[in-house]
């Protein structure tokens, strides 16, 4: 299993501005996932971080918007640059881990709940 | 790109009453999953399903992969007001290793 905390919770931001979310495993992972869950949506995947390597956005999501640091392989931060209202969303880290039933599943961390006005 | 859809999008139950949600993909599955995202929660991952035809049980829910590896269903019996939630299935095609999410079932429980 693996445990994901990540900060801050919540934050209310101007447009223009950026924040930075970090996300903490407590294990070590190769991979880290960042989605993005607007609201009443489902989950879509912005990029998957990978140790000593750049990120692999998906289509839609590039990096001077969204710049992912994967500095060890318990840590990364997803940055959200020159937000304007339409980033309002939660944005959830996530890691494979495996369960006691030997299942991989994804394991997300509690989220962080965005507001830009 | 994979797709994974997933229908009904809300289902509004009396309680004590059955319901089920389906997911339907474009391409073949190594495996899907389901996830339980409780108002103002994260997804929190409930089941694994992996080989053609497989059933899993857990207590009053009910998984099911398709014979052709694309379809899966969750079923719910004598729905109770905890199983207020949004259940979201996730694929994994053959050849990825990201999870490609449905739109999720928001299920409300009328007492």
């Amino acid at each position: 299993s693996a445990v994901i905390s990540q900060k801050p919770s919540r934050d209310i931001c101007q447009r223009g501005t950026s924040l930075t979310i970090q996300c903490q495993v407590d294990s070590q992972v190769t991979m880290m996932f960042w989605y993005r869950q607007q609201p009443g949506q489902s989950l879509t995947l912005i990029a998957t971080a990978n140790q000593g390597s750049e990120a692999t956005y998906e289509s839609g999501f590039v990096i001077d918007k969204f710049p992912i640091s994967r500095p060890n392989l318990t840590f990364s931060t997803l940055t959200v640059s020159n937000m304007s209202p339409e980033d309002s969303s939660i944005y959830l880290c996530s890691v494979y881990g495996q369960d006691k039933m030997n299942d991989y599943e994804q394991y997300f961390g509690p989220g962080t709940r965005l507001t830009v006005t | 790109g994979q797709q994974v859809m997933q229908i009904p999008q809300y289902q509004h139950v009396q309680e004590g009453e059955d319901f089920t949600t389906y997911c339907n993909s474009s391409t073949t599955l190594s495996n899907i999953q389901w996830y339980k995202q409780r108002p103002g929660g994260h997804p929190v991952f409930l089941i694994q399903l992996v080989k053609s035809g497989e059933v899993k049980k857990q207590k009053r829910l009910t998984f099911q992969f398709g014979e052709a590896k694309k379809n899966s269903s969750l079923h719910i019996t004598a729905t109770q007001t905890t199983d207020v939630g949004t259940y979201f299935c996730a694929g994994l095609p053959s050849n990825d290793y990201k999870l490609s999410f449905g739109a999720g079932t928001t299920v409300t429980v009328r007492a």
